[in-house]
């Protein structure tokens, strides 16, 4: 692994079903986000971890949860997911959070 | 909540100079970054600034100003495949990162 990975490339889910967007970086980078980006609306902060075992809610949280059990991985759930969620998803890392970040390739989600 | 805005769309001729203003309106400020988005695919760094003044790197340069809550991106010497979403970023107090919705550049030759 080089960098920042996220899996699946893409996804199309039905509604209410549950998924989890994966993330994985070998950067040793303390921070780690999950954002969304919509058309005409940029990147939005979804949730945040400065460091492993800690997280915090970004900008829009709500329907999302993380975790942080170490270093290398972030992974993001969608408990029960709606079609107003369907979005491109990306993760990014940084070594700390006043660094510049690195994101990851994207997962496109498409939720019916 | 942050308020970041710069132009939807430019569009500049190959070889010419293009300026993509931001201004912004944060709680806290610690920092700005450029960064560069081509059509499917992830955001990749140009510039941060952090002081007033100039970054320059490349064909690429930025500039700050805290007092006016403004930064431009300059692209000299344009070339195709400089046509990308150009994002404007603001670390805010809490240290989080808040994008401004982004400036299509079309390079048309």
């Amino acid at each position: 692994i080089a960098g920042i990975t996220q899996a699946p490339t893409s996804q199309i889910l039905a509604a209410g079903r549950r998924m989890t967007l994966r993330c994985t970086q070998d950067m040793r980078h303390n921070a780690m986000y999950w954002y969304r980006q919509d058309l005409g609306l940029g990147l939005r902060l979804i949730h945040y971890s400065n460091t492993a075992g800690t997280t915090g809610k970004g900008e829009v949280p709500d329907g999302y949860s993380v975790s942080r059990a170490n270093t290398d991985d972030f992974p993001l759930t969608l408990a029960s997911a709606v079609p107003s969620q369907t979005s491109v998803y990306f993760c990014a890392s940084s070594p700390d959070n006043y660094n510049e970040q690195f994101f990851g390739p994207g997962t496109r989600l498409t939720v019916l | 909540g942050q308020n970041i805005d710069q132009p939807t769309e430019m569009t500049a001729t190959e070889g010419a100079i293009v300026q993509i203003n931001c201004t912004y309106q944060t709680s806290g400020f610690n920092g700005l970054f450029w960064y560069q988005q081509h059509a499917g695919e992830a955001p990749t760094f140009l510039s941060y600034n952090v002081l007033d003044g100039l970054e320059e790197k490349g064909r690429c340069s930025s500039v700050l100003s805290r007092s006016t809550g403004y930064s431009y991106l300059l692209l000299k010497e344009l070339q195709m495949k400089d046509s990308a979403s150009y994002l404007c970023a603001v670390i805010t107090g809490d240290y989080k990162l808040s994008f401004g919705a982004g400036t299509t550049v079309t390079v048309r030759a």
